[in-house]
């Protein structure tokens, strides 16, 4: 079974440019979540999908952030403007349809640099 | 606010020890608690997990222990190894609204032989 998939592995660019990452769940994984991970902290949900639709973007820094999962599978994650405190890791992640409480799968991750 | 508040920050032990990492959380509505496990460079992955129903789940050598009275949770690995060198992250979850996991800020182990 392939796993989560992201891409690009690393990016840098300077603050107020703009950046997307891109991920392809596992197939057939209803529930898709963008996490943020702070270097020597632990995932921060940023949003959540289910299918194409939004199940929680509470933490999602809408004003310069934005997400969108097109025809349920792929989805992309925007940052624009970049700030230098957005330099993380952005983990994506996909779970079962339906299944409440069950293994999320995480993909290696997007390591971004903002300078 | 930090849902899951997690102990050491890091963790030196001989190999064939015993490391211990103890969670604590406050929301009673969780009601799903799994550990992940995370090496360099990767995401994290599903190492153990456990419901409030079971005060203990054993696979191998990693074992959860659960206090749901006191509201904390505990991973403890034996006979650690090398191989076991990550950083280890408790997290929790609800039935309620949505099921995203909230994490605990991670605890490098680092088992030297």
């Amino acid at each position: 079974e392939a796993g989560v998939a992201q891409s690009p592995r690393y990016k840098i660019i300077e603050k107020r440019q703009s950046v997307a990452f891109w991920c392809n769940p596992i197939s057939g994984h209803a529930t898709l979540y963008w996490y943020q991970q702070i270097l020597g902290q632990g995932p921060k949900l940023l949003i959540q999908f289910q299918n194409n639709g939004v199940v929680d973007d509470s933490q999602l820094p809408k004003d310069r952030f934005s997400a969108e999962r097109l025809k349920g599978v792929d989805s992309t994650l925007k940052i624009q403007p970049a700030k230098l405190e957005d330099s993380a890791v952005y983990l994506c992640a996909s779970s079962p349809r339906g299944v409440l409480n069950t293994e999320a799968f995480f993909g290696q991750g997007t390591r971004l640099t903002v300078v | 606010q930090q849902q899951v508040k997690q102990s050491p920050q890091s963790l030196i032990v001989q190999k064939g020890g015993i490391s211990i990492i103890n969670c604590a959380y406050e929301n009673t509505a969780f009601d799903y608690f799994p550990w992940y496990q995370q090496f360099p460079g990767k995401g994290p992955a599903l190492l153990i997990a456990i419901r409030p129903d079971v005060s203990e789940k054993k696979e191998g050598r990693f074992t959860i222990s659960f206090n749901k009275s006191a509201k904390q949770f505990s991973l403890h690995i034996m006979d650690s190894q090398p191989g076991d060198s990550a950083t280890y992250f408790c997290a929790a979850s609800g039935q309620t609204g949505a099921n995203n996991l909230f994490f605990g800020t991670g605890t490098r182990l680092t088992v030297i032989p």
